[in-house]
């Protein structure tokens, strides 16, 4: 596919398993924080945010938590399903609303 | 309805050219993006504008030149094409000030200079 070669952390579940991403992020004055997932052929799609005044976030089957001491964000995704390969970006938000990308997680599903 | 839409998706010219890559957002958004992603898949931004004003300008060559026309558009032209422009380029929008939800990506535009 078009991640092999890549040299990606990869993260491989079983269908059904949870799924737990992790990222380091780089600046402690980063006030919101954002999980994107990036689909082969498409654009980054936002899936949870967090504020930096919040430890945990819940959406649908997606748990952002934040640790700020250790400048760490992880997403959890509850029953993975192999709609959820993708590769999976954390983000902060910099002042003067600059949004900055981590390296990037390939997650691979299988069923 | 594309919430940003860029063109074209796949772009193929030789070394030494100049290309123009074209976005628009129908979100009414005021603030554009510009960023390349390498073969590595790192995401880095290049510029932004706001309300048409350039506020973001990374360390990017001056090949590179983004035009602002509107809040609602945000081209970007490279002049002399090299092979290490080859990339994907993503365009993105939001509304400053009101970070909720990030940005709003297009689908690339595939950059290839042979």
């Amino acid at each position: 596919g078009e991640n092999v070669g890549l040299h990606l952390p990869t993260l491989s579940v079983q269908e059904g398993d949870n799924s737990i991403i992790n990222c380091a992020y780089s600046n402690s004055a980063s006030d919101y924080f954002i999980w994107y997932k990036q689909e082969s052929g498409k654009g980054p799609q936002f899936i949870i945010d967090i504020r930096s005044n919040m430890d945990k976030r819940q959406g649908q089957r997606v748990t952002v938590l934040l640790n700020k001491t250790v400048k760490h964000l992880s997403l959890q995704i509850a029953a993975t399903q192999p709609g959820d390969s993708a590769v999976y970006f954390c983000a902060e938000n910099m002042r003067g609303n600059k949004l900055v990308f981590g390296a990037g997680t390939i997650l691979r599903v299988k069923s | 309805d594309t919430a940003v839409s860029q063109t074209p998706k796949y772009l193929v010219t030789q070394m030494g050219n100049d290309k123009s890559i074209k976005c628009e957002q129908n979100l009414g958004h005021d603030t554009m993006y510009w960023y390349k992603q390498d073969s590595k898949k790192f995401l880095k931004i290049m510029f932004s504008y706001n309300n048409k004003e350039l506020i973001i300008n990374e360390t990017v060559p001056n090949r590179f030149s983004p035009k602002s026309p509107d809040k609602a558009h945000l081209n970007l032209h490279i002049n002399s094409l090299e092979l290490g422009d080859s990339a994907v380029y993503f365009c993105a929008s939001s509304q400053r000030g009101y970070t909720l939800m990030g940005y709003t990506f297009g689908s690339g535009t595939r950059l290839t200079v042979v």
